[in-house]
């Protein structure tokens, strides 16, 4: 079964830069996996930040940045702001209509 | 404007059935792969199942395999999950979401444009 490991929370100061990961239990993330990013504050749908390892999808500041570090998918928030409190989660499409998603990491900005 | 807006939830007894909607408007519908997530209470997302433009071909996760079929309606507009011998653990909020799988000539592979999801319980 394929699991995608992300940090269960991380904290960062407001202005602060902050960079989540996405392990892949059976191997390496690569951009073959089309690496996606998901916002979710509570109660909300889900929102497409990332998709394609690094792609922003629309209306996404470009504080947002995704980017393949070492063996891993990365999220990367680059000036943090209050509103960036939520949970991301990661998402690879593994092939033949099949996707698995991150456990997602609660971030606090305090 | 995209809208995709879920229909059907509800309280439903283990071994029970249900059938969810997803109403689309705002895009060419037929042209896209649609899929399902759900999101059980205080929990990630888990992907659920997806169906390609024409309905040919149809994918589900381990999960909930011989149970749920996932179905579209491209004269309605419509996307639908039929959940049969439902059990506790199924209890989530279910989203429909569209599956891009291009950006013009560009092989892309994203989930966009969600909608707000529907509650699904499964008690006794």
């Amino acid at each position: 079964q394929t699991v995608l490991t992300q940090e269960p929370s991380f904290s960062v100061s407001p202005g602060g830069t902050v960079t989540l990961t996405c392990g892949l239990s059976s191997g390496s993330v690569s951009g073959g996996y089309f690496p996606n990013w998901y916002q979710q504050t509570p109660g909300q749908a889900p929102r497409t930040l990332i998709y394609d390892t690094s792609t922003r999808s629309s209306g996404v500041p470009d504080r947002f940045s995704g980017s393949i570090l070492g063996n891993k998918a990365a999220l990367t928030i680059t000036g943090a702001q209050a509103d960036d409190e939520s949970d991301y989660y990661c998402a690879l499409y593994m092939g033949r209509g099949l996707w698995v998603f991150g456990g997602g990491t609660k971030l606090t900005v305090l | 404007e995209v809208q995709l807006v879920e229909s059907g939830g509800g309280l439903v007894q283990p071994g029970g059935s249900l059938r969810l909607s997803c109403a689309a408007s705002g895009f060419t519908f037929n042209t896209y792969w649609m899929t399902w997530v759900r999101q059980a209470p205080g929990k990630g997302l888990e992907w659920v199942a997806d169906i390609r433009e024409d309905g040919g071909e149809k994918f589900y996760a381990d999960s909930v395999t011989g149970r749920f079929t996932i179905s579209r309606d491209n004269v309605k507009n419509s996307l639908y999950l039929q959940m049969n011998s439902l059990r506790a653990e199924d209890t989530a909020v279910y989203y429909c979401a569209i599956w891009v799988r291009f950006s013009g000539d560009i092989r892309s592979e994203s989930f966009q444009h969600w909608g707000q999801g529907t509650l699904v319980a499964v008690s006794a």
